[in-house]
């Protein structure tokens, strides 16, 4: 069973805007949760990560939110950029060195 | 930076062949990590090693066998190829540490099986 949930396979967003990737979890044992973003042909690569007992953490252009009561987070760009494009993934951890992923959302930024 | 390498970009192979897929690592990492990437199923943890000659099966180890000689290598085996075996295979490796959380992957084998 999925522990890790993206449900929007695909988003479009326009340059300069604002991209919003979400992600769900049912493990409340989750203490880390972390984003990848992949490009094609290349392994994913690590791009921001929240710890369990905080609410917001920024990085740049890039922000994660969690939220633990609705055991869901969410992956904020601002401002889109055309390189921005790829696959972002949702990882999180219960504490032991596995992660488990999402099943990823493919982002386009459109020019 | 640390860096993971794997042996091959692109691989194809025939159904009932054995196939080695090797991944090294230079940051003295202690675990490492076998992934498939499928279209709409992510990340599927096949194999983790947290110690040399340690290995621990993932979500979907099925059809498959690890071997940890080192503790900068992994290999993945696949015993006896077959075509739902065509993947997208990704190696990662990381600390040991509740302090560490990153995992750092290579850049991917494509098999294919005919």
């Amino acid at each position: 069973d999925q522990q890790v949930k993206q449900n929007s396979p695909s988003l479009s967003v326009q340059e300069g805007r604002i991209s919003i990737l979400n992600c769900d979890y049912t493990n409340s044992m989750f203490d880390y949760f972390l984003w990848y973003k992949k490009y094609p042909a290349e392994g994913p690569t690590f791009l921001i990560s929240i710890s369990s007992i905080k609410d917001k953490n920024e990085d740049g252009r890039f922000t994660v939110f969690l939220n633990k009561s609705a055991k869901h987070l969410s992956l904020h760009i601002v401002p889109s950029q055309p390189g921005d494009s790829a696959v972002y993934f949702c990882a999180a951890r219960t504490g032991a060195n596995n992660l488990f992923f999402g099943t990823g959302t493919r982002l386009t930024v459109i020019p | 930076d640390v860096k993971v390498t794997q042996s091959s970009r692109y691989l194809v192979k025939r159904t009932g062949e054995k196939v080695f897929l090797e991944c090294v690592q230079d940051m003295d990492h202690e675990n490492m990590f076998w992934y498939r990437q499928d279209p709409g199923l992510g990340l599927r943890l096949i194999y983790f090693s947290y110690d040399v000659k340690m290995k621990e099966k993932g979500d979907i180890p099925e059809g498959y066998s690890v071997s940890r000689e080192k503790k900068e290598r992994f290999s993945l085996i696949l015993e006896s190829a077959s075509t739902n075996q065509t993947s997208m295979y990704l190696c990662a490796s990381s600390l040991t540490g509740l302090e560490y959380n990153e995992q750092f992957f290579g850049p991917g084998t494509r098999l294919t099986v005919l």
